[in-house]
């Protein structure tokens, strides 16, 4: 069975705070990892895919690492606001034609 | 936003009956995954289609069904529902069923089995 964590569960950050959170996926076969963020009552969106050990990936204030050696990637929030609360999701592949098998999330909360 | 849509947004059914769940994908998207969500869990796979057929399939049984049309949109059936089937349900979309590429997600629909 293909297991997907994320750490932690929640997180409660104070506006203008850095944080960061794990994904940690098999490290063997590795293929693609998929980071999403999931707005309350939106649909959840594509952050990053990521293919290659070492892969530094950036979108504005948010980025991500990426060992697949190890099997973990972290996504890291520089300064964060209000507007990036949200449900982090992490996504493993097996292959290129298997399924994304998701983690449980990462529930971030920026207090203004 | 993702251009993916999903209707209805909420559904209340009884147990035993049927339901089809649908989704609009972005234009030139000839892959569509679904997925159910339990509350506390990730996104749960059900099945794929590319291209009209089915293209793997999660550990969900026969009775949830699906179709793919060559608009662009697709329906998820689940027959004789039961209490467990209560969850958010997702569709999306992408170019492709590699999973090198992202996926367009549709906001859900919220299926409650009473």
């Amino acid at each position: 069975i293909l297991n997907v964590e994320q750490s932690p569960q929640s997180l409660h950050v104070q506006e203008g705070d850095s944080t960061n959170f794990t994904c940690s996926f098999p490290s063997s076969n590795f293929y693609a990892l998929h980071w999403y963020r999931w707005e309350t009552a939106k649909s959840p969106e594509a952050l990053f895919v990521m293919t290659l050990n070492g892969d530094e990936k950036k979108k504005g204030r948010i980025s991500a690492t990426l060992n697949t050696k190890e099997g973990y990637s972290y996504l890291y929030i520089k300064g964060s606001q209000p507007e990036d609360s949200a449900t982090y999701l992490c996504a493993f592949p097996h292959s290129g034609n298997t399924p994304l098998v998701f983690g449980k999330g990462t529930r971030l909360s920026v207090i203004a | 936003e993702t251009g993916v849509t999903q209707s209805p947004t909420h559904l209340i059914k009884t147990r035993g009956q049927q339901v089809t769940l649908r989704c609009s994908s972005q234009s030139g998207h000839n892959t569509v995954s679904w997925y159910q969500q339990a509350l506390g869990q990730g996104p749960q796979f059900i099945f794929q289609y590319y291209r009209e057929e089915e293209n793997g399939r999660g550990n969900f049984p026969p009775r949830f069904s699906g179709l793919q049309f060559p608009n662009y949109s697709s329906e998820l059936n689940v027959n004789a529902l039961e209490l467990d089937d209560s969850a958010l349900y997702l569709c999306a979309s992408s170019p492709s069923p590699s999973t090198r590429y992202e996926q367009y997600f549709g906001p859900g629909t919220r299926l409650t089995v009473t």
